[in-house]
């Protein structure tokens, strides 16, 4: 079985440059999540999606941040202008029910310069 | 909020050591708790999940005990060896909300 797949694994952009990562869950997975990971930190929680419907977006900084999933399968997230500070590893993580276990992809790298 | 914290942030261990990594958290309302292995740059493996209802979970050489009235989970790994070597990271769910993570546990286990 596939594990969470996730692209590009680094990506390296001026700020105020956009940037899209993607991810696509385990075959079944009906709850999706996208994590920012800080150096030396862990994951925090950007968005949830439940199928198609995001379900806490609560800590999206939606003045720069946004996500899709539009199937309910795979998802989008972009940042449009990027900050030095986004400089991060995002994370998707799927799971079978919201309350289920949680797998990981490899996450995306993305600095900021 | 819940907030996880795990102590201590590194550990270094010679092979063959048996250790103990520590997680607690400020409210037991848990539905689950989770412990994950990252190996530096990648993502996170997930090691063992313990509903609210158990005290333990073994897989291997992995043992993770849950006490939630204390707040307190440990994960034991025995007889270590070298490619046990990454940071170690407690998560936790409260009920009908999104896991909140400790900020982990580095481990090395030296040859």
């Amino acid at each position: 079985e596939a594990g969470v797949v996730q692209s590009p694994r680094y990506k390296i952009i001026e700020k105020k440059q956009p940037v899209a990562f993607w991810c696509n869950p385990i075959s079944g997975h009906n709850t999706l999540y996208w994590y920012l990971q800080n150096l030396g930190q862990g994951p925090e929680l950007l968005i949830r999606y439940e199928n198609e419907e995001a379900v806490d977006d609560s800590q999206l900084p939606k003045d720069r941040f946004s996500a899709e999933r539009l199937k309910g399968v795979d998802s989008t997230l972009k940042i449009q202008p990027a900050e030095l500070g986004d400089s991060a590893v995002y994370l998707c993580a799927s799971s079978k029910q919201g309350n289920n276990e949680q797998f990981f992809g490899p996450g995306t790298r993305l600095t900021v310069l | 909020k819940q907030e996880v914290t795990q102590i201590p942030a590194a550990l270094s261990v010679p092979e063959g050591e048996n250790l103990v990594l520590n997680c607690s958290f400020t409210d037991s309302a848990i539905y689950n708790l989770q412990w994950f292995r990252q190996d530096p740059g990648k993502g996170l493996t997930s090691l063992l999940l313990i509903q609210s209802s158990q005290r333990e979970q073994t897989s291997g050489r992995l043992n993770a005990s849950l006490d939630k009235s204390s707040g307190r989970s440990t994960l034991y790994i025995a007889a270590s060896q070298p490619g046990d070597s990454a940071t170690y990271l407690c998560a936790v769910r409260p009920r009908a909300n999104n896991l909140f993570f400790g900020t982990g546990t580095r481990l090395t286990v030296i040859p």
